[in-house]
């Protein structure tokens, strides 16, 4: 069985703060994938980004960050310079549609 | 390109009665996923299909099932609907096979409420 482990539930930062969001995935599958998807209060589940097993280089875009190492199963993912629009909630999902809790990100001003 | 749509967007129906919920993926993807997702139980995976074949099923009863078209659309029924079957229905389409290493699109959901 595979299982995806948020450990935050909720954060709260101010703004311009750095913030990191945990995830663990378990699983037996040696190649496997995980994705960070955003949903903002409208709703919408928006795709972040997509990590395979194989590749532990950690990604840049803009003020996002993720850093996935294989030894321990983690994919975190970092908001640098947080800002009030990044305020949702964060899913982290495994290859076989198994999503995690969420963490909910406050951002205040 | 259109993004995934689902209808309705809002439903409300009594305890009993069935629904069957809507989606049309985004042009070119031929897989759709359904999941549920309440404020106790999060984003769960309710089954996902491929070239109208079901692919994957999630821990669901046999109340909920669906079916997808050759144009990729898909419906999800729920048949006896209890009031815990209150929740967002999100619709994902993805290029292929969500099991594996392909990005998902997800729809607006349609929010049913069981009276």
């Amino acid at each position: 069985a595979q299982k995806v482990t948020q450990a935050q539930t909720e954060i709260s930062v101010v703004e311009k703060e750095d913030v990191t969001l945990d995830c663990v995935y378990e699983t037996r599958d040696t190649t496997y994938y995980l994705f960070w998807y955003k949903q903002p209060p409208s709703g919408e589940l928006v795709f972040l980004i997509r990590r395979n097993s194989f590749d532990e280089q950690n990604e840049i875009s803009g003020r996002y960050s993720w850093n996935f190492q294989k030894s321990t199963s983690s994919f975190n993912f970092t908001i640098t310079a947080s800002q009030v629009v990044d305020s949702a909630v964060y899913f982290c999902c495994g290859s076989r549609l198994t999503f995690g809790e969420g963490t909910q990100l406050t951002v205040n001003p | 390109k259109a993004g995934v749509t689902q209808t309705p967007r809002y439903l409300i129906k009594t305890r009993g009665q069935q629904v069957t919920l809507s989606c049309s993926p985004i042009s070119g993807h031929r897989s759709v996923s359904w999941y549920q997702q309440t404020p106790g139980q999060g984003l769960q995976f309710l089954f996902e299909y491929f070239s109208e074949t079901q692919r994957n099923k999630g821990n669901f009863p046999g109340r909920f099932s669906g079916r997808q078209f050759s144009n990729s659309r898909s419906e999800m029924n729920v048949s006896t609907l209890e009031l815990g079957d209150s929740a967002l229905y999100l619709c994902a389409s993805s290029l292929a096979t969500g099991v594996g290493g392909y990005e998902q699109y997800f729809g607006p959901g349609t929010r049913l409420t069981v009276t």
